[in-house]
């Protein structure tokens, strides 16, 4: 069976810190990964991977894929409290498959 | 605005009543989906519709109806509400014929059965 495994499920930090997320995945036909970051409405767009070994970058947040390893990672650099939310990951195989996604609190 | 808009934002009633929630899309894609996310934030995909047809139709109960008038637009009907069903449901829509998985959310309604 199709599935996406996200750790940690919870996590904790400090602003400035430097924090890595994780998806693994098992998907039939993988197609590509999707991370997405769900604060207090709806998921909003982050990356999308299909390649492995080609880290996508935006500001603060970066993620590269391993299709040999199949799992993905979610880092970022020198948080801040904005960036507390859940990090959701998704994965199109034959379906889409969602994770249980990772909540981060970023504390001043 | 180009978006996906889903009304009403908040809806609570009363167990057993039947309800609708509208979704909207101009963005011009050409599928659409129906999402649930409970309490425990988990987001489960419960329907999608390509070119206004039926291609996910997960296990939901036969209470929940999709109906898609065109592919602008994706209603979700909800019969005999029971408890349960209270959870933020989410619209979403994607251009899958042009190979994009990135799917694009509206802002969730939030329903509570009392």
């Amino acid at each position: 069976e199709d599935k996406v495994v996200q750790s940690p499920l919870s996590l904790v930090v400090h602003e400035g810190d430097t924090v890595t997320l994780n998806c693994s995945y098992e998907v039939t036909n993988f197609r590509s990964l999707l991370w997405y970051k769900q604060e207090k409405k709806a998921p909003t767009f982050l990356f999308m991977l299909t390649s492995s070994g080609i880290e996508k970058k935006s500001g603060r947040l970066s993620s590269i894929l391993d299709k040999k390893e199949l799992f993905s990672i979610l880092n970022i650099t020198a948080t801040q409290t904005g960036d507390s939310a859940v990090y959701l990951c998704a994965v199109r195989g034959r379906k889409l498959i969602w994770g249980l996604g990772t909540s981060l609190a970023v504390n001043p | 605005d180009t978006a996906v808009s889903q009304t009403p934002k908040y809806l609570v009633t009363q167990m057993g009543n039947d309800k609708s929630i509208k979704c909207e899309q101009n963005l011009g894609h050409d599928t659409m989906y129906w999402y649930k996310q409970d309490s425990k934030k988990f987001l489960k995909i419960m329907f999608s519709y390509n070119n206004k047809e039926l291609i996910i139709n997960e296990t939901v109960p036969n209470r929940f109806s999709p109906k898609s008038p065109d592919k602008a637009h994706l209603n979700l009907h909800i019969n005999s509400l029971e408890l349960g069903d209270s959870a933020v449901y989410f619209c979403a829509s994607t251009l899958l014929s042009g190979g994009a998985d990135t799917q694009y959310f509206g802002p969730g309604t939030r329903l509570t059965v009392l």
